[in-house]
């Protein structure tokens, strides 16, 4: 199976910052790599997919990238409303797995 | 709007069933895949089954594979995830999801496998 290594586990940032986390995967996923956000007592919600696409209706200040074993999940200002938990997923090969996810948190 | 709604979870003792269901509206249910996503109390996301389109074909991990069955009436626009020997490690909040890469979920139902 694909480990999906995510860091980091807490991130707490001001208003306005630029936010980066970050996955790891074991092996190549060919960028196969969504990113999700969830908040307390949502559902989980799909920002990006296939490493750079963004999903309708998610703003523009999230924004994906990377390639091989390595991606990046960035918040270009960092918004109140974005207070969540996120967490990657890799979907090049089964099984399909996350990373253990990262609370973002204001400081 | 697409809408995803999950029921069926509860308190179950060890080695009994259980059958979760998810009521799909908001899209044509009979075009995607669907699949179930489990997440245990303070741990991470654990995929556990997905189904093609027309119910024919099926894949599950090695954890649940033989215990659970993942199964979908297109007519009635349902997903279910039909649960047996249950175990203390399958106490999660079970995720219905649309598509094999999660593209919507629901708001998820607890499973608590307890004696």
């Amino acid at each position: 199976d694909i480990q999906m290594t995510q860091s980091p586990s807490f991130l707490s940032a001001t208003v306005g910052d630029r936010v980066t986390i970050n996955c790891k995967a074991s092996q190549n996923i060919n960028k196969y790599l969504n990113w999700y956000q969830q908040k307390l007592g949502e559902a989980p919600k799909r920002l990006i997919y296939n490493t750079n696409s963004l999903q309708t209706g998610i703003p523009s200040r999230f924004s994906g990238s990377g390639s091989g074993t390595d991606y990046t999940l960035t918040i270009s200002s960092l918004q109140p409303e974005d207070v969540a938990t996120y967490f990657c997923l890799q979907h090049n090969s089964g099984p399909y797995t996350f990373g253990a996810g990262t609370k973002l948190e204001l400081k | 709007e697409v809408q995803l709604v999950e029921s069926g979870g509860g308190l179950v003792q060890p080695g009994r069933s259980l059958k979760l269901s998810c009521a799909a509206s908001g899209f044509t249910f009979s075009n995607y895949y669907m699949a179930w996503v489990r997440q245990a109390p303070k741990k991470g996301l654990e995929w556990v089954a997905t189904i093609s389109t027309s119910g024919s074909r099926t894949y599950y991990p090695d954890s649940v594979k033989g215990r659970f069955t993942i199964s979908r009436d297109n007519a009635k626009s349902s997903l279910y995830l039909q649960m047996n020997s249950l175990k203390s490690e399958d106490t999660a909040t079970y995720y219905c999801a649309r598509r094999d890469t999660f593209d919507y979920w629901g708001q998820g139902v607890m499973v608590t496998v307890s004696s």
